[in-house]
């Protein structure tokens, strides 16, 4: 079984702070993802890996920046917090092939006070 | 611009029945379309998808339907149980952004014993 795994469960920070939100995933894939949820809103791609050092902005990229400087590994950092940030943020993984899923971590729901 | 839309944030099943959850997309390019399953606190998991060169695709209870035509997808619950409640999140891909997928609002299935 794929697994992704979200280094918190819950954070609280303050506003202006950097915010640093880390991913895991076990299964050597290529592509990584950053997501946030909101009600209402559903699932919104923030930014995207297709390989080691590579990096593509999602559909909501302001406010964020990403790193992955191993393959398994996909940060997603806040370079000064906001409250609007406070959210769910999900990271997914895929294997780039024909028809195949991303496979999600439990998420990381961020409180910014 | 929603490109993927989930026009009914809830919907209410006695258990036993049938649960269909409805998805619209606007976009003629896509060529994949999946379905998540998310419970409170828990990331996605991947549910059922099918292929635009396919109408039908079946795994258990759970059949995903596909009218191109219409732009229209649906997911088919029999029977319904109360472990199905959850949220419900259809997803698109076009072939030309590789692993990027695009969501809906998501539905809210709640089963009633």
């Amino acid at each position: 079984d794929v697994k992704v795994t979200q280094s918190s469960r819950y954070l609280v920070k303050r506003t202006g702070e950097k915010v640093f939100l880390e991913c895991v995933q076990d299964m050597d894939h290529e592509n990584m993802f950053w997501y946030r949820q909101d009600p209402g809103l559903g699932l919104r791609l923030i930014y995207f890996s297709y390989d080691v050092k590579m990096k593509e902005k999602g559909d909501i990229p302001e406010g964020y920046s990403v790193s992955r400087e191993k393959k398994e590994r996909f940060s997603l950092i806040l370079e000064s917090a906001s409250t609007n940030q406070t959210s769910m943020y999900l990271c997914a993984s895929s294997v780039t092939g024909i028809n195949q899923p991303q496979h999600f971590g439990d998420g990381t729901r961020l409180s910014i006070l | 611009d929603q490109q993927v839309k989930q026009n009914s944030p809830s919907l209410s099943v006695q258990e036993g029945r049938i649960s269909i959850l409805n998805c619209d997309y606007t976009n003629s390019m896509f060529d994949y379309f999946l379905w998540y399953k998310k419970y409170p606190a828990e990331g996605p998991t991947f549910l059922i998808s099918i292929s635009s060169i396919k109408d039908k695709n079946e795994d258990g209870r759970f059949t995903v339907f596909l009218n191109k035509s219409a732009k229209h997808l649906s997911l088919h619950i029999v029977p319904s149980q109360p472990g199905d409640s959850a949220v419900y999140f259809c997803a698109s891909r076009k072939k030309s952004s590789g692993d990027k997928l695009t969501f809906g609002t998501g539905t809210r299935l709640a089963v009633r014993p």
